[in-house]
C-alpha cells in the first residue's frame, strides 16, 4: 500500500511569513495526526483528527497554528506568523481505526531565519 | 510527559545483538509497551509492541520483565541499516491516546 504522503519535504522561510504543509494519509485511515519534531527531541503531538473531527489539539498554539482535515482524507497544517521556534520537522502519521499502529511520513522540514 | 527512560545513546557491533533498555516502573495495567525507531531524515517506524508476553517478529524481539516495569527491544543481528533513535513508548491498547515520545536512544551500529 502507498505510505502516507507529506509535501513539500523542505520549506526555508523568514519569521513573520506564512507557511502550509499537506498530508495524504493512507487510503481508509480515519485518524491523523500532526506531530512537530525539533531538532534533538522526540517528536509532540499537535492535533489529532478522526475522520474530519478534532480529538485532541490541546498541544497546538492556536494563535499561529492551524489545521483542517474538511473531507476527512487528506490534511493541511498552517503557520501563519511563522518564528523563529517553530524550525523543526512535521510529521504527518495516520492510523486506521480499530489498529494500535501509527504509519509516518517522511516530513517536512521548516526553517524559519 | 513519556512515561519511559531510556538511556540516550549506544553502541553496538555490526552482526551483534544489539539489546536497548526501557524503564517504565508507572506503566498501567492496561498499557502496552510499543517500540518505534527512527531512521535518519525519515518518519519514526513502528518495530513491536507487547503487553505481558515475550514477542518476536522479523524485525525484532520484545523482553518484558515480569513485573512489566522494564523491557529489552533486541535486534538479532544488527546492521549498519539499524542505526536510528529508538523510542520505547507505553500506550492503552485503544488507541484513543497519543503516542508520546520521549528523547529514545540513539543506537549507533559500528561497522
Amino acid at each position: 500500500e502507498a505510505g502516507v504522503a507529506q509535501s513539500p519535504r523542505y520549506k526555508i522561510i523568514e519569521k513573520r511569513q506564512s507557511v502550509a504543509f499537506w498530508c495524504n494519509p493512507i487510503s481508509g485511515h480515519a485518524t491523523l495526526y500532526w506531530y512537530q519534531q525539533i531538532l534533538g527531541q522526540g517528536p509532540k503531538l499537535l492535533i489529532q483528527f478522526q475522520n474530519n473531527g478534532v480529538v485532541d489539539d490541546s498541544q497546538l498554539p492556536k494563535d499561529r497554528f492551524s489545521a483542517e482535515r474538511l473531507k476527512g482524507v487528506d490534511s493541511t497544517l498552517k503557520i501563519q506568523p511563522a518564528k523563529l521556534e517553530d524550525s523543526a520537522v512535521y510529521l504527518c502519521a495516520s492510523r486506521f481505526s480499530g489498529a494500535n499502529v501509527l504509519t509516518f511520513g517522511a516530513g517536512s522540514r521548516l526553517t524559519v531565519l | 510527559d513519556a512515561k519511559t527512560t531510556q538511556p540516550p545513546s549506544m553502541d553496538c557491533a555490526e552482526g551483534r545483538a544489539a539489546n536497548l533498555p526501557c524503564n517504565h516502573s508507572t506503566i498501567s495495567g492496561n498499557e502496552y509497551v510499543y517500540w518505534y525507531r527512527q531512521i535518519h531524515s525519515q518518519g519514526p517506524q513502528y518495530i513491536i509492541h507487547g503487553l505481558k508476553n515475550n514477542e518476536t517478529n522479523e524485525m525484532a524481539s520484545l523482553i518484558i520483565t515480569e513485573d512489566r516495569k522494564s523491557s529489552t527491544l533486541i535486534l538479532p543481528h544488527a546492521t549498519l541499516r539499524d542505526t536510528a533513535v529508538y523510542y520505547c513508548i507505553v500506550r492503552d491498547y485503544s488507541g484513543n491516546t497519543p503516542l508520546v515520545f520521549g528523547k529514545g536512544t540513539r543506537l549507533s551500529v559500528i561497522a
